[in-house]
């Protein structure tokens, strides 16, 4: 089955600057990667998504980047706010597949 | 987008009952929805796949005796955690997908989740 790893587990950064979080998964036909964000104590919440026939999307701050090659996906979060504090995670899956998800990336947003 | 509804948000039990969770999507139709379990600072664990109208698919390592799950309706699934004891005090979180015309759009739609505390 797929298996989808994710780095780093907790990431701190200065507020106006740049996050990214990696994630690499095991099955080639897997062909969806969403991104979820999850504050605590609540549900987590899409943020963006890829799929296989696309290497890159954007919208506003956050941008995610696919390398099938590689099996490797990114989130990238630029000009960082105070509210951008969570859990970050990724999936991936195929077809109508369960979401299998990453271990979760805690991103702090430092003032 | 696509509602679902979890109901409820959090509940506390003594050991050895019965706890029913439900899950509903409120403005669409899903056969297919999730239950995922989240330990604190964790991921969020595959427990099911609930299926409407047929037997729940479970991953390894879940009870199915120990966590019923029924799916009676295309905006209904349950799930009863069965003579709950203090290791299943954990977050459960549902979740489905929001089908167009047939079609699977891929985003993944999810509850608000429920906290169970077993005493």
């Amino acid at each position: 089955g797929e298996n989808v790893e994710q780095h780093p587990s907790t990431l701190s950064v200065q507020e106006g600057d740049s996050a990214v979080i990696k994630c690499t998964y095991s099955d080639s036909a897997s062909n969806y990667f969403p991104w979820y964000k999850q504050e605590l104590g609540k549900r987590p919440q899409l943020i963006i998504d890829i799929r296989s026939n696309v290497g890159e999307k954007k919208d506003q701050r956050i941008a995610v980047t696919l390398n099938k090659t590689a099996k490797h996906f990114s989130l990238h979060i630029t000009e960082t706010q105070p509210e951008d504090s969570a859990v970050y995670f990724c999936a991936a899956e195929w077809g109508n597949t369960p979401l299998v998800f990453g271990k979760g990336t805690r991103l702090s947003v430092i003032a | 987008g696509a509602v679902v509804s979890q109901h409820p948000s959090w509940v506390i039990c003594k050991s050895g009952t019965s706890v029913k969770i439900e899950c509903r999507s409120l403005d669409f139709q899903a056969t297919t929805m999730f239950w995922y379990r989240q330990f604190p600072k964790q991921s969020l664990m595959l427990m099911a796949t609930s299926n409407e109208g047929s037997k729940a698919t479970y991953e390894q390592g879940v009870e199915k005796d120990k966590f019923l799950i029924n799916h009676a309706s295309l905006t209904l699934s349950t799930l009863t955690v069965t003579s709950a004891h203090p290791e299943d005090s954990s977050f459960y979180i549902c979740s489905a997908r929001a089908l167009t015309g047939g079609l699977n759009t891929g985003e993944l739609f999810f509850g608000e989740g429920s906290r169970l505390t077993v005493l």
